[in-house]
């Protein structure tokens, strides 16, 4: 079965520093992956997916995320952070294709930003 | 925007009572999908559909059934709303396009109460 995990519960990081969130994957055949961020009280958005190719992917906001296979991660960073970046971040792995079975979230990194 | 609303928004039930979600969708999409979430625990799959009347079960289907008569519609159906079922729910569909996986989309969420 699939799985994510987000070792990190919280993070809390200093307005300007550099943020990375980590995400682990278990997924018997190529993954598509994904991040999402969620503000409180809000729904779900996409920062940044990765399907094929290069391993290196570019988002919304500033964020990007690098798929490592050998290392079943696919970590979130950004190299300065804003406070309006605080907010709630999900990994999910799901099935290449045509979407069948849906996405499995991990459980969540919520960010703080200290100012 | 892929178009999908999800109503009610909030929702107050009391336990025993049967309670439907809708989740409604504007652009013909083929897969749609039912998650719940909860703290520390992301969002997990509750139902999924692949089609008109094509449905199946997710990580955590127990006491909630689903129905989709039409492309546009997708309705979750608490029979009787017990309190572990007090939850934000989120309707998702897969944006695809010429068979490529273009990521999956959010409504806005449905705040359900069981008191």
């Amino acid at each position: 079965a699939q799985s994510v995990t987000q070792p990190d519960i919280h993070i809390t990081v200093s307005e300007g520093a550099s943020l990375e969130l980590r995400c682990n994957y278990s997924y018997g055949a190529t993954p598509y992956l994904f991040w999402y961020v969620q503000s409180p009280g809000q729904g779900l958005q996409l920062l940044l997916k990765y399907f094929s190719g290069d391993t290196l992917v570019q988002g919304i906001k500033g964020f990007e995320a690098e798929f490592k296979r050998s290392q079943s991660s696919f970590n979130l960073r950004k190299p300065s952070v804003h406070w309006s970046d605080a907010a709630e971040y999900f990994c999910a792995v799901g099935a290449s294709g045509g979407g069948a079975d849906g996405l499995t979230f991990g459980k969540g990194t919520h960010l703080i930003i200290q100012p | 925007d892929a178009g999908i609303t999800q109503s009610p928004r909030h929702k107050v039930t009391e336990t025993g009572t049967p309670v439907t979600l809708r989740c409604h969708q504007t652009e013909n999409h083929r897969y749609m999908y039912w998650y719940r979430q909860d703290p520390g625990h992301g969002l997990r799959l509750i139902h999924y559909s692949y089609g008109v009347k094509d449905t199946d079960k997710g990580e955590v289907s127990d006491g909630y059934s689903v129905s989709r008569s039409k492309t546009e519609d997708f309705l979750l159906t608490l029979e009787s709303a017990t309190s572990s079922q007090t939850s934000v729910y989120f309707c998702a569909i897969t944006q695809t396009r010429a068979g490529e996986n273009y990521g999956y989309t959010f409504g806005s969420g449905t705040r359900l109460t069981v008191v």
